[in-house]
């Protein structure tokens, strides 16, 4: 199974500032990374999908890169509605895997 | 509007069988694969099971292989996932959700596995 590990597990950053959140799989996972968002008491909504495409109605604040095993989830500017648990998925191969998510609140 | 209910959580006791079902609505049904997605209490999120729009295949971590299987009725426009030899560890909220990558959670419905 491909494992995929999160960092950091926790993060407080300031309104406006640049985040920067890291999902990091065990092998090639050819950019089959999608990135979710959850917040507290609620269902996880996608923001991305294929490590940098912007899902429907997502605001263009968020925006994914990487390729190989490191991926990474960009925030350019941190809003107050951002606070939640982010946590990336590899669909390369089966089974899917969930990294475990970091927790991002404001400062 | 998409919309997914996923029903038929509740208590159970380990050892014994539990059926959910999500019925879909706002989009067609047999034109997408569906999955089921769990979260234990305070916990990460686990994929559990996914089945091709035509219901002829259908994908299952190692987990659950074995004891759940999922499935659906196009007609009804309705996915199922059927649990048996429940266990402790299968406690969490289950998900129903739309397609890979998946763009439509439902609001999940809470299995717990205690004697």
């Amino acid at each position: 199974d491909i494992q995929m590990t999160q960092s950091p597990s926790f993060l407080s950053a300031s309104v406006g500032e640049r985040v920067t959140l890291s999902c990091k799989a065990s092998q090639n996972i050819n950019k089959y990374l999608d990135w979710y968002q959850q917040k507290l008491g609620e269902a996880p909504k996608l923001l991305i999908y294929n490590t940098n495409n912007l899902h429907t109605g997502i605001p263009s604040r968020f925006s994914g890169s990487g390729s190989g095993t490191d991926y990474t989830l960009t925030i350019s500017s941190l809003q107050p509605e951002d606070v939640a648990t982010y946590f990336c998925l590899q669909r390369n191969s089966w089974p899917l895997t969930f990294g475990s998510g970091t927790k991002l609140e404001i400062k | 509007e998409v919309q997914l209910v996923e029903t038929g959580g509740g208590l159970v006791q380990p050892g014994r069988s539990l059926k959910l079902s999500c019925v879909a609505s706002g989009f067609t049904f047999n034109n997408y694969w569906m999955s089921w997605t769990r979260q234990a209490p305070g916990k990460g999120l686990e994929w559990v099971a996914s089945i091709t729009n035509s219901g002829g295949s259908t994908y299952y971590p190692d987990s659950v292989k074995g004891r759940f299987t999922i499935s659906r009725d196009n007609a009804q426009n309705t996915l199922y996932l059927q649990m048996n030899s429940l266990r402790s560890e299968d406690t969490a909220t289950y998900y129903c959700t739309r397609e890979l990558p998946t763009d439509y959670w439902g609001q999940g419905v809470m299995v717990t596995v205690s004697s």
